[in-house]
């Protein structure tokens, strides 16, 4: 079974671009979360999509955002990039929303904001 | 109070002793427990989970939880250099707060 893909691998923008994410699960996950991971924060939860729904979100500004599709792949969005938005950007996916269902990561996107 | 805390480490273990890495929670009403994984410049993989007070084994990992105490541990034993790597300890919180929150992590060496 193939695991959790995300694209692209690795990205450049410069301040004030805006990009997307691609992030697609397991085949029959349903469940898509998001992180973010610096060396000065650690792993941070952005937020997880269950069933197209958006069904918890982290503490980050309205500048990131989601959606999750009818197939489950999922994208994140962020708007009016700053220097601070360059980390690695994690999806993992699951058969049920988080609870006792074990995430399962894919390998990130690693963003460069210059 | 950071909702999950790690010592960052690092921690160094001689080849074949025992490596112990410790976590604590502040949400005392937290569901699940998880011990990832991750090696440098890769993504987090799962080693453990843990629901229930008590122990867990699983090879040369055993995974403990003492809710009363709020302190998750991950024992390693027999520890081989193929595991240095960064342990995350990560928790999911109970209902109105089901994300998985993770601690900065523990860098762990092997030394050979």
């Amino acid at each position: 079974k193939a695991g959790v893909t995300q694209t692209p691998r690795y990205l450049i923008k410069t301040r004030g671009q805006q990009v997307t994410l691609s992030c697609s699960p397991i085949s029959g996950h349903r469940s898509v979360s998001w992180y973010q991971q610096t060396p000065g924060q650690g792993l941070q939860f952005l937020f997880e999509y269950f069933s197209e729904t958006q069904r918890n979100k982290g503490n980050f500004p309205g500048r990131f955002s989601g959606r999750q599709f009818s197939n489950s792949r999922s994208e994140m969005n962020v708007s009016t990039l700053e220097l601070g938005d360059s980390a690695l950007y994690l999806c993992a996916s699951s058969l049920a929303p988080t609870g006792q269902e074990t995430q399962y990561f894919g390998p990130g996107t690693r963003l460069l904001v210059l | 109070q950071k909702e999950v805390e790690q010592n960052s480490g690092p921690l160094s273990v001689p080849e074949g002793a025992i490596a112990s890495l410790n976590c604590t929670y502040s949400d005392r009403v937290s569901q699940s427990f998880f011990w990832y994984r991750q090696y440098s410049g890769k993504s987090p993989e799962l080693i453990m989970s843990i629901y229930s007070n008590g122990d867990k084994e699983d090879g040369r990992f055993t995974a403990q939880l003492n809710k009363a105490s709020q302190y998750v541990s991950l024992l390693i034993r027999d520890s081989q250099p193929s595991d240095s790597a960064t342990y995350l300890c990560a928790v999911v919180g109970n209902f109105g707060n089901e994300k998985l929150t993770f601690g900065t992590g523990t860098r762990l060496t092997i030394i050979p």
